[in-house]
């Protein structure tokens, strides 16, 4: 099975000051990743997914960008933070199939203040 | 439009009771169909999921689920809960998307087990 990596576990940060949240994925080759985020503790909200590095698509327009410059590495950044996007950040990756289970990291939680 | 709905937020039942989290879906074609569960503060795990065969899907913990294509629904089921069974649960569909696949989560469901 597939074990994702998420750094930091948890982050304050200022608002307007940049963003950069780091996943990384071991036990397989080529995985589609996810970007997740989660308020309050409920439903998950897909913010980008990748399936090959550099290839980035985008589910949603916002403040945030990802970049995937490895197979098994994916960044999730802003330039300038706002209140907005505080949460609870997942990365996840699946193999593509049609009956592939995903795999999540354990999280980092963002406080902007 | 392909979805997931979960139609209670919370599912409180006491300890050694039976459990059932509901799960009904819109997809077409042939659903793959899977639950997942969300402890406080970590990161999703995988507990079953159908893809074909027999309706009931055996899984981690002692959950079973039950697929039900006349009523598009994959409850999530346990015979007797245990305190440490609460959670966030997740249902979930794997769809066609362009470039590949991809997974539409439920909105989730709290289940609270009181001892």
């Amino acid at each position: 099975s597939q074990t994702i990596h998420q750094w930091p576990a948890t982050l304050v940060q200022p608002v307007g000051s940049p963003l950069s949240l780091e996943c990384t994925v071991e036990g397989t080759s080529n995985p589609n990743l996810y970007w997740y985020r989660q308020a309050a503790g409920r439903g998950l909200q897909l913010l980008f997914y990748s399936v090959g590095i550099g290839q980035i698509s985008s589910e949603v327009p916002q403040n945030l960008s990802a970049s995937r410059p490895q197979d098994r590495q994916f960044i999730l950044s802003s330039k300038k933070l706002l209140l907005s996007d505080s949460g609870f950040y997942l990365c996840a990756s699946d193999s593509g199939g049609n009956q592939e289970t995903q795999y999540f990291g354990p999280g980092t939680r963002l406080l902007v203040l | 439009a392909q979805s997931v709905a979960q139609p209670e937020d919370q599912v409180n039942v006491a300890e050694g009771n039976p459990l059932t989290v509901k799960c009904t879906y819109s997809v077409s074609g042939n659903p793959y169909l899977f639950w997942y569960v969300q402890y406080p503060n970590r990161g999703l795990q995988f507990l079953l999921k159908y893809i074909t065969g027999d309706n009931l899907v055996k899984g981690s913990y002692g959950f079973e689920a039950e697929f039900n294509k006349s009523q598009t629904s994959f409850h999530l089921k346990k015979p007797s809960a245990l305190v440490s069974d609460s959670a966030l649960y997740f249902c979930a569909v794997r769809l066609r998307n362009t470039g590949g696949f991809k997974t539409i989560f439920g909105a989730g469901t709290r289940l609270f087990v009181k001892a």
